[in-house]
């Protein structure tokens, strides 16, 4: 089965504690990206990927890295999480030319 | 930055009745799409259209795009409680290979 898993799917954490979130697909998909969304803004793109190796910052990337090592994995990481990265996460992929974008479940994160 | 921009933000209907929903955008699209979102779960696509399409039709769901006005809507016909979810619009364009989104209409269709 297509698809895009992501995990936890919910984490509680302490402001400053090193996370990180993994998201694999399993559909052979260059292009994967990050976002976040908060009640009345909507869905924000955090750093997009489009190959391995390749990735670029999106509308709110403070505060977050990526890495793009294997092209099934995109994994978020927060080096040091503050509450205002409280948040829903989703993590998506789509392949190359005109197609959907492949969402994970999403990953409700905490931070205290 | 935040393309699309759907319309209304909310929105309550009966069971049976239409649901429209509209998505206006600020730049030269390659293609828009429509994706729902059931409460905090992940998106899921419904239909695309491109930029030299004017109307596209998936089951009870049309879609028109007039890219004169920079504008789409999503027409939901004989809606069911099932359809209640947020519905979001997505935009293509340029070098952009991921959607960027709007912020979603929230629909609620009652029994």
């Amino acid at each position: 089965e297509a698809q895009v898993t992501q995990n936890p799917r919910y984490l509680i954490t302490v402001t400053g504690k090193k996370l990180t979130v993994t998201c694999s697909q399993n559909m052979n998909h260059e292009y994967m990206s990050w976002y976040r969304q908060d009640p009345g803004l909507g869905l924000r793109q955090i750093y997009y990927s489009m190959n391995v190796e390749v990735t670029d910052k999106g509308d709110v990337p403070e505060g977050y890295k990526v890495s793009r090592k294997e092209k099934r994995n995109f994994p978020l990481i927060l080096e040091s999480p503050s509450p205002n990265q409280t948040s829903l996460y989703f993590c998506a992929s789509r392949a190359t030319g005109v197609g959907e974008a492949f969402f994970g479940q999403g990953t409700r994160l905490t931070v205290v | 930055s935040q393309q699309g921009e759907e319309d209304p933000q909310a929105l309550s209907i009966q069971e049976g009745e239409n649901a429209t929903m509209n998505c206006s955008y600020k730049t030269s699209i390659n293609n828009l799409q429509w994706y729902r979102q059931n409460s905090g779960r992940g998106l899921v696509h419904l239909i695309l259209i491109r930029s030299n399409e004017r109307e596209k039709h998936s089951g009870r769901l049309r879609v028109t795009l007039d890219t004169s006005k920079k504008s789409s809507s999503l027409l939901i016909t004989a809606s069911r409680a099932a359809d209640t979810a947020s519905y979001f619009c997505a935009t293509h364009s340029g070098g952009s290979y991921i959607p960027t989104f709007g912020r979603g209409t929230s629909l609620i269709v009652h029994p």
